[in-house]
């Protein structure tokens, strides 16, 4: 099984400022990553798909880097709606495993 | 516009069985893999199965092999989660989502709260 780990498990940070969260695989993936967002009581939503690729609706302060074993999800000029949980996630189609979340918090 | 609706959760003592559906419409269902994915609460996301377009493949996570069985309708446009031998730390709410190229997950259902406990 391949072991997703995140950083921080939890951010608070003021508006406007950048977020970093980074996901490490315990082995290489490629490019097969991608990054959720839920918020409160609300399902998971699509923010990167492919370690890189945004999606059609999400903001443009959203971007993915990274392959292999290590990415990373950024956040330009925090707002107050992005706060919110952030999952890493990999799988096939035998399998996934998720990282085991960041919450992000807006002081 | 892709709708997933799940449905049949609820309150079950340990040793229970529940049946979970998944209403999909806005996307042509027979096309796709589909999975099941859970939350406990107040924790994270862990992947339940997975079922191939025509259902001749499935997988599971360790956890829930020989209990839970996935199944579908594609005349129905409908995906299901047969839980059995239920137990407490089943308890979470079960989302279905749609998936693309067998590893990405890209639109969710609502979910449905499990709750195993006497």
């Amino acid at each position: 099984e391949i072991v997703l780990t995140q950083s921080p498990d939890f951010q608070s940070v003021t508006p406007k400022e950048k977020v970093t969260i980074t996901c490490r695989a315990s082995q290489s993936i490629g490019s097969s990553l991608h990054w959720y967002q839920q918020k409160p009581d609300q399902s998971p939503k699509l923010l990167i798909k492919y370690a890189s690729q945004s999606i059609s609706g999400v903001p443009s302060r959203f971007s993915g880097s990274g392959s292999g074993t290590d990415f990373t999800l950024t956040i330009n000029s925090l707002e107050a709606e992005d706060a919110a949980t952030y999952y890493c996630h990999q799988s096939s189609r035998y399998g996934g495993t998720f990282g085991q979340g960041t919450k992000v918090e807006i002081k | 516009e892709v709708q997933l609706v799940e449905s049949g959760g609820g309150l079950v003592q340990p040793g229970g069985s529940l049946r979970l559906s998944c209403a999909a419409s806005g996307f042509t269902f027979s096309s796709y893999w589909m999975s099941w994915v859970r939350q406990a609460p107040g924790k994270g996301l862990e992947w339940v199965a997975n079922i191939k377009q025509d259902g001749s493949e499935k997988y599971y996570v360790d956890s829930v092999k020989g209990r839970f069985t996935i199944s579908r309708d594609n005349a129905k446009n409908s995906l299901y989660l047969q839980m059995n031998s239920l137990r407490a730390e089943d308890t979470a709410v079960y989302y279905c989502a749609r998936v693309v190229a067998a590893t990405l997950l890209d639109y969710w259902g609502q979910g449905t709260l499990v709750t195993v406990s006497s």
